[in-house]
């Protein structure tokens, strides 16, 4: 079945305790991109990777990292997380040029931090 | 840069009646996608309807279908015969033809279907 994995799920933590999010896909999609999700400012792009070794920012990158190894998988790091970090995380993937290419994106991941 | 905007946070609907969900955008391109996702309480992203900008026909998938007024910059949702399952946030998208994949959303509308 092709899909977006992510996980956790759900993540209680601490102020400054380093995490990571993992994102793997099974659709060989060179795009990848990580958004998260905060009430009455819909999604907004952190980080986008066109392929493997190739990453940049997007609209909110402050505090995050992200790597882009192996074409499948596409971690997101919050190295010192903060409260204002508190949110849920989606990871997407498509082809790339845009268009008319979906964006098939994972369960999601709801982020607490303390 | 592009902006999509959602003003209604949130909309009611009779089970079976009609709705229209508003979204409008800004940009000065002139090719570009426009998209409607649908998030149920499982928080799953799921594509209900796309259009392109260079295609005057509105899309039509099933009891889903958009008004896009290229000029105004106004793409609006109708769902018709509105069922219990269609209750869910609902978000506008925007992706440029030229600049990547990245997907630039509205703030989204809840809508509520009521029995």
């Amino acid at each position: 079945e092709a899909q977006v994995t992510q996980n956790p799920r759900y993540l209680i933590t601490v102020t400054g305790k380093k995490l990571t999010v993992t994102c793997s896909q099974n659709m060989n999609h060179e795009y990848m991109s990580w958004y998260r999700q905060d009430p009455g400012l819909g999604l907004r792009q952190i980080y986008y990777s066109m392929n493997v070794e190739v990453t940049d920012k997007g609209d909110v990158p402050e505090g995050y990292k992200v790597s882009r190894k192996e074409k499948r998988n596409f971690p997101l790091i919050l190295e010192s997380p903060s409260p204002n970090q508190t949110s849920l995380y989606f990871c997407a993937s498509s082809y790339p040029g845009g268009g008319w290419n979906e964006q098939f994106f994972g369960p999601g991941t709801r982020l607490t931090v303390l | 840069a592009q902006t999509v905007t959602q003003s209604q946070p949130e909309m009611s609907v009779q089970e079976a009646e009609t709705v229209t969900l508003s979204c409008t955008y800004d940009t000065s391109e002139s090719d570009y996608y426009l998209f409607w996702y649908k998030q149920p309480p499982s928080r799953q992203m799921i594509l209900v309807i796309r259009q392109e900008a260079y295609k005057q026909q509105n899309a039509t998938e099933n009891r889903f279908s958009v008004n896009f007024q290229k000029a105004a910059k106004s793409f609006s949702l109708k769902i018709s015969d509105s069922q219990l399952g269609d209750a869910a946030m609902y978000f506008c998208a925007y992706r440029s033809a030229t600049s990547g994949s990245r997907l630039t959303f509205g703030e989204g509308t809840q809508l509520t279907v009521n029995p």
